[in-house]
């Protein structure tokens, strides 16, 4: 058990719709950082947020968008969706706010979209 | 950050070493090696990391050559449970984001 939280873990969605995935780092960790992986793309970093800021951008569509909250807690925001959108979305979490040091990673949420 | 070769896939025996390899000829001064596995669609997972020490901790050995272009991760007793995709990762002090590749499938056999 990583500390990490996300939730849902499973999710089923049609094809416009919107989604919430939630993360909960660990107790004391500053950075979230998000993170998608499809089976052809393997595991792309979308977006760090670091004490409520945002901190790194990685290759996130305009479609989705993320914040983290004054708890810590981070939600990634999924909508317009299409069926390229199913992917796992991991979340993970680490103390400082560089990618350096050591990154604790949820489970996960599966998202398809049909 | 600097660019990492992997092997796409290897196999061990069940209580031997896996010996797995990385290469990064162009690693600079200032950029540490991480190693992180992912067990089956799990959330990646910490191995080790080093700057040009080698290194050991509960899970493996970390073994750095003195030029830095090149390092290996050892598992000196793999079970069937290390079977996995190892990354090999490259990155600069004070980098903002852990950049994954395609990483190496270990596949520990009985």
């Amino acid at each position: 058990d990583s500390g990490v939280t996300q939730t849902p873990k499973h999710l089923i969605t049609a094809t416009g719709q919107r989604v919430t995935l939630r993360c909960s780092p660990r107790s004391g960790d500053l950075s979230v950082y998000w993170y998608q992986q499809s089976l052809d793309q393997g595991l792309q970093f979308l977006i760090q947020y670091y004490n409520g800021e945002e901190r790194a951008k990685g290759n996130i569509l305009e479609r989705f968008s993320a914040q983290q909250f004054p708890d810590l807690h981070s939600e990634l925001n999924l909508s317009s969706l299409e069926l390229g959108d199913s992917a796992l979305y991991f979340c993970a979490s680490s103390v400082g706010g560089q990618g350096t040091g050591e990154l604790f990673f949820g489970e996960g949420s599966r998202l398809t979209v049909l | 950050d600097a660019k990492t070769t992997q092997p796409p896939s290897m196999d061990c025996a069940e209580g031997r070493a896996a010996n797995l390899p990385c290469n990064h000829s162009t690693i600079s001064g200032n950029e540490y090696v991480y190693w992180y596995r992912q067990i089956h669609s799990q959330g990646p997972q910490y191995i080790i990391h080093g700057l040009k020490n080698n290194e050991t901790n509960e899970m493996a050995s970390l073994i750095i050559t003195e030029d830095r272009k090149s390092s290996t991760l050892i598992l000196p007793h793999a079970t069937l449970r290390d079977t996995a995709v190892y990354y090999c990762i490259v990155i600069s002090q004070g980098a903002q984001k852990l950049v994954f590749g395609q990483g190496t499938r270990l596949t520990i056999n009985p």
